[in-house]
């Protein structure tokens, strides 16, 4: 297994641009989700999705969209990038959810800079 | 106000010394996961505690949930260079829903 791949590793945007980040996970996991990590912030939940056609706001969802058509993939758009969308973006999936019984795997990141 | 606190905030130790790291919940933890993350890395799973009172340990590094369910502890003993990193803990708090996260404690060896 893969685990959980993301792309691109890296990216810079000038304000205003759109840009979709990839997230694919070869585990049949239900759970994915998308945070970003600020320095010295911890990570924020800025969507998540708990099976193929159903998604939910996490913390930080303004400025972000997803969409989940298939189990694999959870892409993560933003439109009219700004430079507080400058961050470290993670993808997580886990089987089930929840009841601290499953281990999150996470993405190796997407660094993201906003110009 | 944040749910998870990690203290403290930044840890730099002579190489070989023990140390400790603390999480703490004010809500009852339905599980508690502790990652480590290098810089410019991805999050790499170390241990996943439920039970209250429960303690693992992998290698030189030990994690406590305590009876009540809301604080865990990290110990690493005789620390080494590659421990450092940023350690975070995340919390299932509501036992359906995604972790949240405390901010880190980043962990400086030095020999």
């Amino acid at each position: 297994n893969a685990g959980v791949t993301q792309t691109p590793k890296f990216r810079i945007l000038k304000i205003g641009q759109s840009m979709t980040l990839q997230c694919t996970q070869d585990m049949n996991h239900n759970y994915m989700y998308w945070y970003r990590q600020d320095p010295g912030m911890g990570l924020k939940l800025i969507y998540y999705s708990v099976g193929a056609g159903i998604t939910d706001k996490g913390e930080v969802p303004n400025g972000y969209n997803v969409s989940r058509s298939t189990t694999e993939d959870f892409p993560l758009r933003l439109e009219l990038a700004a430079p507080s969308q400058t961050s470290v973006y993670f993808c997580a999936s886990i089987a089930r959810g929840g009841f601290g019984t499953d281990t999150q795997y996470f993405g190796p990141g997407t660094r993201l800079t906003v110009l | 106000s944040q749910e998870l606190e990690q203290s403290p905030q930044s840890l730099i130790v002579q190489e070989g010394k023990n140390l400790t790291i603390n999480c703490t919940s004010s809500k009852t933890l339905y599980g508690l996961y502790w990652y480590k993350q290098k810089y410019g890395e991805g999050l790499i799973f170390l241990m996943m505690l439920q039970k209250g009172g429960e303690e693992k340990s992998h290698e030189k590094i030990t994690a406590k949930l305590d009876e009540k369910k809301q604080q865990s502890s990290l110990h690493i003993t005789a620390s080494q260079p590659s421990h450092a990193g940023i350690y975070l803990c995340g919390a299932d708090l509501s036992g359906n829903t995604p972790l949240v996260f405390g901010k880190g404690t980043r962990l400086s060896v030095i020999a």
